[in-house]
């Protein structure tokens, strides 16, 4: 148990839809990672939040967005979904001051299926 | 950063020792190696990481060539739910995530 939690575990919905997915991160942590892991893409960085500031961005999609909250949870809001969006999606966590890398933990992610 | 090569695959057997090799021959002297594992469908699993000298945990050894320009994962008595895809990522600690470049890795399969 990396002590990085994410719901929902499983998540089926329709094109157009939009959906939030939430992550908590390990105790003390103050960064948190959001990554997309489709078959034919790998895992992907898609942004990363650090005390609540957007810290770095990826490959995410102008559809999708993202926030830190002052208790450091997070969410990952995806919408007008498209076929291609289904995918797992981790979040993991780190101590990192924010420009640096530390080690990251990951949760157990939330597979996302578009039908 | 630099870029690492890792074999796409490799078989063990159960009870003996995993070696997965990496190659990163363009390594900068502030770039440090990291490992990371992912069971099927499950979270990536931070293992261990190192700079220069050798390094070993409850988990496994990271064995750092002089040269730095490979290294060696060790799981020393490898168990089937050692059966995972083993990540190789060389960066340094002074930047972000962005950099982290989760590749193929190498599909370690553990046999009875």
């Amino acid at each position: 148990d990396s002590g990085v939690t994410q719901t929902p575990k499983h998540l089926i919905t329709a094109t157009g839809q939009r959906v939030t997915l939430r992550c908590s991160p390990r105790s003390g942590d103050l960064s948190v990672y959001w990554y997309q892991q489709s078959l034919d893409q790998g895992l992907q960085f898609l942004i990363q939040y650090y005390n609540g500031e957007e810290r770095a961005k990826g490959n995410i999609l102008e559809r999708f967005s993202a926030q830190q909250f002052p208790d450091l949870h997070s969410e990952l809001n995806l919408s007008s979904l498209e076929l291609g969006d289904s995918a797992l999606y981790f979040c993991a966590s780190s101590q990192t001051s924010g420009y640096s890398y530390n080690e990251q933990f990951f949760g157990p992610g939330t597979r996302l299926t578009v039908l | 950063d630099a870029k690492t090569t890792q074999p796409p695959s490799m078989d063990c057997a159960e009870g003996r020792a995993a070696n997965l090799p990496c190659n990163h021959s363009t390594i900068s002297g502030n770039e440090y190696v990291y490992w990371y594992r992912q069971i099927h469908s499950q979270g990536p699993q931070y293992i261990i990481h190192g700079l220069k000298n050798n390094e070993t945990n409850e988990m496994a050894s990271l064995i750092i060539t002089e040269d730095r320009k490979s290294s060696t994962l060790i799981l020393p008595h490898a168990t089937l739910r050692d059966t995972a895809v083993y990540y190789c990522i060389v960066l340094p600690r002074n930047t972000n995530a962005g950099k982290s470049t989760f590749g193929d890795g190498t599909t370690l399969t553990v046999k009875p």
